[in-house]
């Protein structure tokens, strides 16, 4: 989910298993969403992205949702290996090309 | 090609001194964008380029804060006088369409900036 304060969400699996990662987007003129992965001390890295004429668009382990409905956008990756561990934030997009960022949610993957 | 350079990746300096943050976008890229990370506000937009001319600086904190391109393969944010608040880590990007979306954009390492 999105931080609040200082600490961010965290989320703690197991290898092999399915993680979702969720986020609440703020504006409902937002048409176009991002899911990044940041490891650590590397910059910002693209994973997917959908566009609000969808609901759902999968790549390669990863599935990314979108309800518009209650606004809130979903990063699904199947299979979590050690090597997905970092800080995954979406973003949001309005037309007018402003991008809004979310804090984040770190992903912890146990061997 | 090397991807996004950033230099340096780490700057600790004293409260009221000068900062400048160097970035090498993507060869053949137009667009370099300089942001911002905190703990407490996430990602934020700064500033971005195009062929070297300033198209929005309306992320821009205050003017303390300038930024230039001088040249197609070279841009600089400086801070100054640096406050303690101005602590974050710094990104530029690059790409080479115009448009800030995601799978266009590629991200430097960042500066991890800490004024005391």
């Amino acid at each position: 989910g999105e931080s609040v304060g200082l600490h961010l969400p965290t989320l703690s699996v197991q290898e092999g298993d399915n993680s979702i990662i969720n986020c609440a987007y703020s504006n409902s003129a937002s048409d176009y969403f991002i899911w990044y992965k940041q490891e650590s001390g590397k910059g910002p890295q693209f994973i997917i992205d959908i566009r609000s004429n969808m609901d759902k668009r999968q790549g390669q382990r990863v599935t990314v949702l979108l309800n518009k409905t209650v606004k809130h956008l979903s990063l699904q990756i199947a299979a979590t290996q050690p090597g997905d561990s970092a800080v995954y934030f979406c973003a949001e997009n309005d037309n007018n090309n402003d991008m809004r960022f979310g804090a984040g949610t770190r992903l912890t993957v146990k061997p | 090609d090397a991807g996004v350079i950033q230099s340096p990746r780490h700057e600790v300096t004293e409260m009221g001194q000068e900062v400048t943050l160097r970035c090498k976008p993507i060869s053949g890229h137009d667009y370099l964008f300089w942001y911002r990370q905190t703990m407490m506000r996430g990602l934020e937009l700064l500033i971005y380029f195009n062929n070297n001319v300033p198209i929005d600086d309306s992320g821009m904190p205050e003017d303390r804060f300038s930024a230039k391109m001088p040249n197609a393969s070279f841009s600089t944010l400086k801070i100054q006088p640096s406050e303690p608040r101005d602590s974050a880590v710094y990104f530029c990007a690059s790409s080479v369409v115009r448009t800030l979306r995601g799978e266009t954009q590629y991200f430097g390492p960042g500066t991890r900036l800490l004024v005391l």
